[in-house]
C-alpha cells in the first residue's frame, strides 16, 4: 500500500464520543486525503492537506475536523460521532514527484452505534 | 456533486472476455484516472490519461477519452479472475484548481467467471 498506514483499522464507538483516525505516510509526499466510501456514494472527498498546517475541505467536510502537524501524518477527528459516520475511511498520499495519481491506504472500517 | 459516472453499475462476463466500462463527467478537465479497487481494499492507480491525449494503452487495458462528450472507457481484454473488482474513474476538474482534488465515480463492479 505505498507506505501508507491507517490506524486502527477498525473501531466501534458510540453516537457522541469522539474519534480520531490516524493517517502515516513514510513517502515524504505533500498532498495528504481523507475520504470516506458508502454503498451508492462511492469515494468522497472529507478533507485533503497540501502541506504541514495546510488543510482544505472536501465535498462532505461537515462534522469533520484535520490535522497535519508533521509531513507523515494526517489526522481526521470526528468530535462528536454519529451514526451517518458510519462508513469505510481512506487515506491517500500524493507527491509532485508521482504527477497526478494518488495511492491509498489500506482503509478504516467505523461503527457509530 | 459527482463528477464522473461509471456506467454500467455491475458487469458480468466469462474468463477471457473483454470487459468494457464507461465514465462520463461534467466539466472540463485535465485528465482523467481509472482505478481499480479489490474487496475490502484501498484503490489501486492503474491509468491516467490527459485531456489532449484520444487512446492509452497498458498491458491489457486500453482506455479512450472523449472530450467532446465528456466521456471515457476503459477496456479490459482477455479479463481472467484475478481482473473481478469494482472500477473507478476520477476526475479533476480545471475550475476546482487542477489536480490538486480528484472526484470519484459511484465504480463498476465487474465479476468475471472462472
Amino acid at each position: 500500500d505505498a507506505g501508507i498506514t491507517q490506524s486502527p483499522r477498525h473501531k466501534v464507538t458510540e453516537t457522541g464520543t469522539p474519534v480520531t483516525l490516524r493517517c502515516h505516510q513514510t513517502e515524504n509526499h505533500r498532498y495528504m486525503y481523507w475520504y470516506r466510501q458508502d454503498p451508492g456514494h462511492g469515494l468522497r472527498l472529507i478533507h485533503y492537506s497540501y502541506g504541514v498546517k495546510d488543510t482544505d475541505k472536501g465535498e462532505v467536510s461537515d462534522g469533520y475536523s484535520v490535522s497535519r502537524s508533521k509531513t507523515e501524518d494526517f489526522l481526521l477527528t470526528l468530535e462528536s460521532a454519529t451514526s451517518s459516520q458510519t462508513s469505510v475511511y481512506f487515506c491517500a498520499i500524493r507527491g509532485l514527484e508521482t504527477g497526478d495519481e494518488q495511492f491509498f491506504g489500506p482503509g478504516t472500517r467505523l461503527t457509530v452505534l | 456533486s459527482q463528477q464522473g459516472e461509471e456506467d454500467p453499475q455491475a458487469l458480468s462476463i466469462q474468463e477471457g472476455e473483454n470487459a468494457t466500462m464507461n465514465c462520463s463527467y461534467k466539466t472540463s478537465i485535465n485528465n482523467l484516472q481509472w482505478y481499480r479497487q479489490n474487496s475490502g481494499r484501498g484503490l489501486v492507480h492503474l491509468i491516467l490519461i490527459r485531456s489532449n491525449e484520444r487512446e492509452k494503452h497498458s498491458g491489457r487495458l486500453r482506455v479512450t477519452l472523449d472530450t467532446s462528450k465528456k466521456s471515457s472507457s476503459l477496456l479490459i481484454t482477455a479479463s481472467r479472475a484475478a481482473d473481478t473488482a469494482s472500477y473507478f474513474c476520477a476526475t479533476d476538474a480545471i475550475r476546482e484548481g487542477g489536480s490538486e482534488k480528484l472526484v470519484f465515480g459511484k465504480g463498476t463492479k465487474l465479476t468475471v467467471n472462472p
